[in-house]
């Protein structure tokens, strides 16, 4: 067990839908990362989040969102949902802000199916 | 732009056999390099990392991995594969900055040792 909390495990939605994914790092952790993990994709960086701010962004659509909340827990928000976002969603955790280079925690995962 | 090939998408190897699996880096600047290990329906578990120093990084379960600058991988072996050992292996490189740090991974490699 890595610490890291995910909520829900499964979603399923339908397109054109919005939904909300959470996350709470493990005790210490400042830094929650978010991926997405498809079969065609691979896993792919979408955002960092370090003590409330974005720190570092990658491959994250328009149509999601996040935020990291004061007691540190973050929710990654995805809208106007499409077949292709169907994949599993990860949250990781570090103690750092990345710059000193901590390895990360991951999460369990949501699967999001959308039909 | 970083990126990060596994040239092999399946390792299969006898058990009590060593193993290796394969990781190439591209990056503009020093790298940092992971490795993580995902079972069935589990989130990713941190094996090792290289940040600098010794070129031999021994990490979790009995893995290790070189570091080769001139041939820019970072493979990873171990010297007797276990049948638990059977998982999907992601190769990561950061090159953090002073904003946050920004994973790539591979595309993983399923590894599968047989009894």
């Amino acid at each position: 067990d890595s610490g890291v909390t995910q909520t829900p495990k499964h979603l399923i939605t339908a397109t054109g839908q919005r939904v909300t994914l959470r996350c709470s790092p493990r005790s210490g952790d400042l830094s929650v990362y978010w991926y997405q993990q498809s079969l065609d994709q691979g896993l792919q960086f979408l955002i960092q989040y370090y003590n409330g701010e974005e720190r570092a962004k990658g491959n994250i659509l328009e149509r999601f969102s996040a935020q990291q909340f004061p007691d540190l827990h973050s929710e990654l928000n995805l809208s106007s949902l499409e077949l292709g976002d169907s994949a599993l969603y990860f949250c990781a955790s570090s103690v750092g802000s990345g710059v000193g280079v901590n390895e990360q925690f991951f999460g369990p995962g949501t699967r999001l199916t959308v039909l | 732009a970083q990126s990060v090939a596994q040239p092999e998408d399946q390792v299969n190897v006898a058990e009590g056999n060593p193993l290796t699996v394969k990781c190439t880096y591209s990056v503009s600047g020093n790298p940092y390099l992971f490795w993580y290990v995902q079972y069935p329906n589990r989130g990713l578990q941190f094996l090792l990392k290289y940040i600098t120093g010794d070129n031999l990084v021994k990490g979790s379960y009995g893995f290790e991995a070189e570091f080769n600058k001139s041939q820019t991988s970072f493979h990873l072996k171990k010297p007797s594969a276990l049948v638990s050992d059977s998982a999907l292996y992601f190769c990561a490189v950061s090159v953090p900055d002073n904003y946050g740090q920004n994973f790539v991974f591979g595309p993983g490699t399923r590894l599968s040792v047989l009894p």
